[in-house]
């Protein structure tokens, strides 16, 4: 597709369990960034990947939230033994140029993960 | 490490009339660039207008354009003749160049209203 993609669109899961999402950035996108954002909030910095190498993690708020980018394309976050405080809007961002602030990031539309 | 504010949670204004969003930021860098991002209830980020912080000149898309203050650390959007669908939540953001993550920090946003 031209944009970038995340699935699912919404999630919903009991404490505890373990969920994953998934992000398809723009073809040819080097870098990918992954955001939180809780509601009526600023998206906050997750991770970062440029190619499959995590170049920063430090956004991520417990051992339980991973991130991988095996081959440089999709991305999944996964986030074990989930929190109610976990619920959020989970957004997806991909960008052309490795290490050029201008370069604009494109979004996904998100994925609204609750937890019950 | 940098902070955006955006101090006006929310405001409205009248179709065809124009509105200003207020956006002021911290940073001990020189090089780096600022952005306003428009989020719909669709949830998409959507960029609106981005600028150097390297340039003096303002930087505009149609009708949107900025009125940047490097030394007050000031980065306001002028939106003109506003539309319906200009009502969005809108949210400032700061992005680095330097070194190689390239994230961007986001602002709380303001829910923009536009009446017809």
């Amino acid at each position: 597709g031209a944009g970038v993609s995340q699935s699912p669109r919404y999630k919903v899961a009991k404490r505890g369990q373990d969920v994953a999402l998934r992000c398809d950035p723009i073809s040819g996108h080097v870098s990918l960034f992954w955001y939180q954002q809780a509601l009526g909030q600023g998206p906050e910095f997750l991770t970062y990947f440029q190619n499959e190498a995590q170049l920063d993690k430090s956004g991520l708020p417990s051992d339980r939230f991973f991130a991988e980018r095996p081959e440089g394309s999709v991305s999944t976050l996964k986030i074990q033994r989930t929190q109610q405080e976990d619920s959020a809007v989970y957004l997806c961002a991909s960008s052309f140029y490795r290490d050029r602030g201008s370069q604009p990031q494109h979004f996904g539309d998100g994925t609204r993960l609750s937890i019950l | 490490a940098q902070t955006v504010t955006q101090s006006q949670p929310e405001m409205s204004v009248q179709e065809a009339e124009t509105v200003t969003l207020s956006c002021t930021y911290d940073t001990s860098e020189n090089n780096y660039y600022l952005f306003w991002y428009k989020q719909p209830p669709s949830r998409q980020m959507i960029l609106v207008i981005r600028q150097e912080a390297y340039k003096q000149q303002n930087a505009t898309e149609n009708r949107f354009s900025v009125n940047f203050q490097k030394a007050a650390k000031s980065f306001s959007l002028k939106i003109s003749d506003s539309q319906l669908g200009d009502t969005a939540m809108y949210f400032c953001a700061f992005g680095s160049s330097a070194g190689a993550n390239s994230k961007l920090t986001f602002g709380k946003g303001i829910t923009l209203s536009v009446r017809p």
